[in-house]
């Protein structure tokens, strides 16, 4: 299927552990992003990647480590987990920086 | 005062009800106006993309978008069980930026 997937889809893990989830898109787009929606389902962009680099970075800790290997993959690396990260965080894609996203499945992080 | 203010509901309809959801903004400088549908632990799904001011309409969901206003809207004609979701309304800047802007998303139950 074509898609945006992420692994894993849930992570269970305890306070200061470091963690990583990876999000793969086989649509052939350029641009893929990273977000976090919280338990008030507010969802909120912490970066976005254009062929490989980095166009946007919000205010996001820098414990939060985005690496993309290349076009198709992004992965969120995350040091030091802290029970505030407890979220389901979202990778996206699109053709090109200005064209629709289309949303993966998400990853439920939970912190203990 | 958050960018873009969305009403969280819940709202619940009996099926075959037309539905209203809208949402507020602050900023006059947002041009592209999108609704997304999330249902339970999925990800976000595109339903509808607009720019500017104006209708736009496809199948049985219309978007409305009152920029004087700073106001959009979606309607959901004769809906049905599965509209059941949560609706999030988002927006973004023109010029060379993907940075999605989401309202608090809007709970739905269209009862059989």
């Amino acid at each position: 299927d074509t898609a945006v997937s992420q692994t894993p889809k849930y992570l269970v893990t305890q306070m200061g552990n470091d963690k990583s989830i990876k999000c793969e898109q086989n649509l052939g787009h350029d641009t893929m992003y990273w977000y976090k929606q919280d338990s008030k389902k507010f969802l909120k962009i912490m970066f976005s990647y254009n062929n490989k680099e980095l166009i946007i970075n919000e205010t996001v800790p820098n414990r939060f480590s985005p690496k993309s290997p290349d076009k198709a993959h992004l992965n969120l690396h995350i040091n030091s987990l802290e029970l505030g990260d407890s979220a389901v965080y979202f990778c996206a894609s699109s053709q090109d920086v200005l064209a629709v996203q289309f949303f993966g499945p998400g990853t439920r992080l939970t912190v203990l | 005062q958050k960018e873009v203010e969305q009403d969280p509901g819940p709202l619940s309809v009996p099926e075959g009800a037309i539905v209203s959801l809208n949402c507020t903004y602050s900023n006059s400088a947002f041009q592209y106006f999108m609704w997304y549908r999330q249902y339970s632990r999925k990800g976000p799904e595109l339903l509808m993309y607009t720019y500017s001011s104006g209708n736009k309409e496809d199948g049985r969901f219309t978007a409305q978008v009152d920029k004087s206003s700073k106001y959009i809207s979606l309607f959901i004609r004769d809906s049905q069980p599965s509209d059941s979701a949560t609706y999030l309304c988002a927006m973004r800047f023109g010029g060379a930026t993907n940075k999605l802007i989401f309202g608090t998303g809007t709970l739905l139950a269209v009862q059989p």
